[in-house]
């Protein structure tokens, strides 16, 4: 299974909503990442968990909250969200170590109204 | 911040013919990698060149790396219409022990007409 699975495709949300992206992965990955892409931009690295512990945060606001509570799954608590936080979500995944593939999962679709 | 830089941005070709992406970056890196992305999906690892290689192929791909320039390129040979998608280069930083900190560069869009 090489496969990283991320819900829900769409989200549509208001300015006061929590939400919550999630994805999962059953590969044994020791890593896994957010990422934010805007419209025709490269994807933006958000957070990266290592062994369930935050390794990374790229200075994102706190209205975006990741939480790892296994190996397997990953999650981005959403609240209080802009128009401009309107973006494709991907959730990617590495095995271990310093030159490893990352697997991306379909991304979630987020509209903030 | 941005890593890569790429060129063309776009690229519009026929079907059968071969398709070239160049990279720059800047700083060291340990290994760069190349992903297709569907209109609005999930990213696809093609290849991954470390930094002590030169040359890497992987089916109708070619990738080079010239860390000496700071550069690297995609060469995608009897291109097809399904490979209409956008590239990019992803140079990778290690932290830690474990994980792969991709930054990406801008992209090139690359349309195949058949």
């Amino acid at each position: 299974d090489t496969e990283v699975t991320q819900t829900p495709k769409h989200l549509v949300m208001g300015m006061t909503n929590k939400k919550s992206l999630k994805c999962e992965q059953h590969m044994g990955h020791r890593a896994m990442y957010w990422y934010k892409q805007k419209a025709k931009k490269p994807p933006e690295l958000m957070f990266v968990y290592s062994y369930e512990k935050l390794s990374i945060n790229e200075s994102v606001p706190s209205r975006f909250s990741p939480e790892c509570p296994n190996s397997s799954l990953l999650n981005l608590h959403l609240h209080a969200l802009q128009p401009e936080d309107s973006a494709l979500y991907l959730c990617a995944s590495t095995r271990t170590g310093r030159a490893d593939t990352q697997y991306f999962g379909p991304g979630t679709r987020l509209t903030v109204l | 911040s941005q890593q890569g830089e790429e060129d063309p941005q776009a690229l519009s070709i026929q079907e059968g013919e071969n398709a070239t992406m160049n990279c720059s970056y800047k700083t060291s890196i340990n290994n760069l990698q190349w992903y297709r992305q569907n209109s609005g999906r999930g990213l696809v690892h093609l290849i991954l060149i470390r930094s002590n290689e030169r040359e890497k192929h992987s089916g109708r791909l070619r990738v080079t790396l010239d860390t000496s320039k700071k550069s690297s390129s995609l060469l995608i040979t009897a291109s097809r219409a399904a490979d209409t998608a956008s590239y990019f280069c992803a140079t990778g930083e290690a932290f830690e022990a474990y994980g792969n900190k991709l930054v990406f560069g801008a992209g090139t869009i690359l349309r195949v007409k058949s």
